[in-house]
């Protein structure tokens, strides 16, 4: 398995433009989470899907923030517009229920700066 | 409000020494905490579960403890190697759905 793909790797964008990371989960994995990770805050939980249904979006920091699961092999998270704050590294991870192990797997990241 | 706290200073030691990091949390009852490594540039990387009924769990040269009256996880990284330094985070689930809520980390830098 490829484990889980992000893209692009990363973003450069200016204030206010629209801006789109995509996320493909491990095949067969029923959850999926989308992170973001400063320095200063850590890594934090944005949102998270069950079987492609939205559970918890407490964690999108404004509505500037939506996210999509449209099928169980790709998510998107989007940000629009943009501001310089805004500027992380987001990762998506997925897992799978019933396990036991509640291991999560994390994709490689999307370096955001948004100018 | 809920924490997890890690030391946010690296913890430097010498090759073939025990590397001990702490994980304290407030305001959780998790019913089990996780023990992640990332790397610079990468995602974290899943390494040991253990469950609040567990006292102590082993992975090779890794060990993890979990106290949950002092509400403190213990992880070690015996005879520690070059390749051991990373960051590691700890994490535990707030409250079931498979969710976790992450510490901020805690630098190991193993010197040769």
């Amino acid at each position: 398995d490829a484990g889980v793909i992000q893209s692009p790797r990363h973003e450069v964008t200016e204030m206010g433009q629209e801006v789109t990371l995509r996320c493909k989960p491990i095949s067969g994995h029923d959850y999926l989470f989308w992170y973001r990770q400063t320095m200063m805050r850590g890594l934090e939980l944005l949102i998270y899907f069950n079987n492609n249904v939205p559970i918890d979006d407490s964690g999108m920091p404004e509505d500037r923030f939506s996210a999509k699961m449209p099928n169980a092999s790709f998510s998107t998270l989007k940000i629009q517009p943009s501001e310089p704050r805004d500027s992380a590294v987001y990762f998506c991870a997925s897992s799978l229920s019933g396990q036991g192990s509640y291991e999560q797997y994390f994709g490689p990241g999307t370096r955001l700066t948004v100018t | 409000s809920q924490k997890i706290e890690q030391n946010s200073e690296a913890l430097n030691i010498q090759e073939g020494k025990t590397a001990t990091l702490t994980c304290n949390y407030t305001n959780y009852s998790p019913a089990y905490l996780q023990w992640y490594r990332q790397d610079p540039g990468r995602g974290p990387v899943f390494l040991l579960l253990i469950r609040e009924n567990e006292k102590e769990k082993r992975k090779e040269r890794l060990k993890v403890t979990f106290d949950t009256t002092l509400k403190q996880s213990l992880f070690h990284i015996t005879a520690s190697q070059p390749a051991d330094s990373a960051t590691y985070l700890c994490a535990l689930d707030p409250g079931g759905n498979n969710r976790l809520a992450f510490g901020k980390g805690n630098q190991v830098v193993v010197i040769p």
